[in-house]
């Protein structure tokens, strides 16, 4: 099955400062998904990236399908941002996704 | 967007007991799936929800220890049987398949204690 990778596995930042959280897979897809899981365990939806750039307020996606690999940018980075980020996506010609082990980031004041 | 309860949000059981678990989707969605994360993991995808019929589950998975039921196309329960303190993870059920996009959707999970 599809093998999905994140770097880095632990980000500390300070309040304020950017980053950028990287996600390769390895093999083709028509589904890439990131999410946030807060200190609460709720899995919240951050971005459907099949391709492209999306922005909503401070963070946005880019993902370069042929070159199989897809970035989250955090900027202004807030103590709420803190948590862990999974990104996801399914094998050839299936639904079920397949999570990357995560990066947990860190915010401090 | 799909907006997913579960029933209970967290439970503490006896070892050799079954606890089910109840995902309720909001919209008539095409799929739905059920998640494991074991503390500090990832999640792992158990088996697909299928409306009226078996549940297809993942390499390592099983239908004696996870029976699934789906009987309509907003509603699935997932029962851990028999359980052991090895079980002790967040389940959460997910649903995607709503206006023809694949994006899932995920429930708040059901955290698990076995003793």
């Amino acid at each position: 099955g599809i093998q999905v990778e994140q770097s880095p596995p632990d980000l500390i930042l300070q309040e304020g400062a950017n980053s950028t959280l990287r996600c390769n897979f390895s093999d083709s897809v028509n589904n890439l998904q990131w999410f946030h899981q807060n200190p609460w365990g709720q899995l919240i939806n951050l971005f459907y990236i099949p391709s492209g750039t999306k922005q909503n307020g401070r963070l946005s996606a880019t993902t370069v399908a042929t070159e199989r690999y897809s970035l989250l940018y955090i900027s202004s980075s807030q103590t709420t941002d803190s948590g862990v980020y999974f990104c996801a996506a399914p094998g050839a010609g299936s639904y079920q996704l397949t999570f990357g082990k995560g990066t947990k980031l860190s915010v401090i004041p | 967007s799909a907006v997913i309860s579960q029933k209970p949000s967290r439970d503490i059981c006896q070892r050799g007991t079954s606890l089910t678990i109840q995902c309720q989707v909001d919209s008539q969605v095409t799929m739905m799936f059920w998640y494991r994360q074991q503390p500090g993991q990832s999640l792992t995808l158990i088996a697909t929800a299928n409306q009226g019929s078996e549940a297809t589950y993942e390499s390592g998975f099983v239908i004696d220890k996870f029976p699934i039921s789906r009987p309509n196309l907003t509603f699935s329960t997932l029962t851990v049987s028999n359980m052991s303190p090895e079980d002790s993870s967040i389940y959460l059920c997910s649903a995607g398949g709503l206006a023809g996009y694949n994006e899932q959707f995920f429930g708040p999970g059901t955290r698990l204690t076995v003793l």
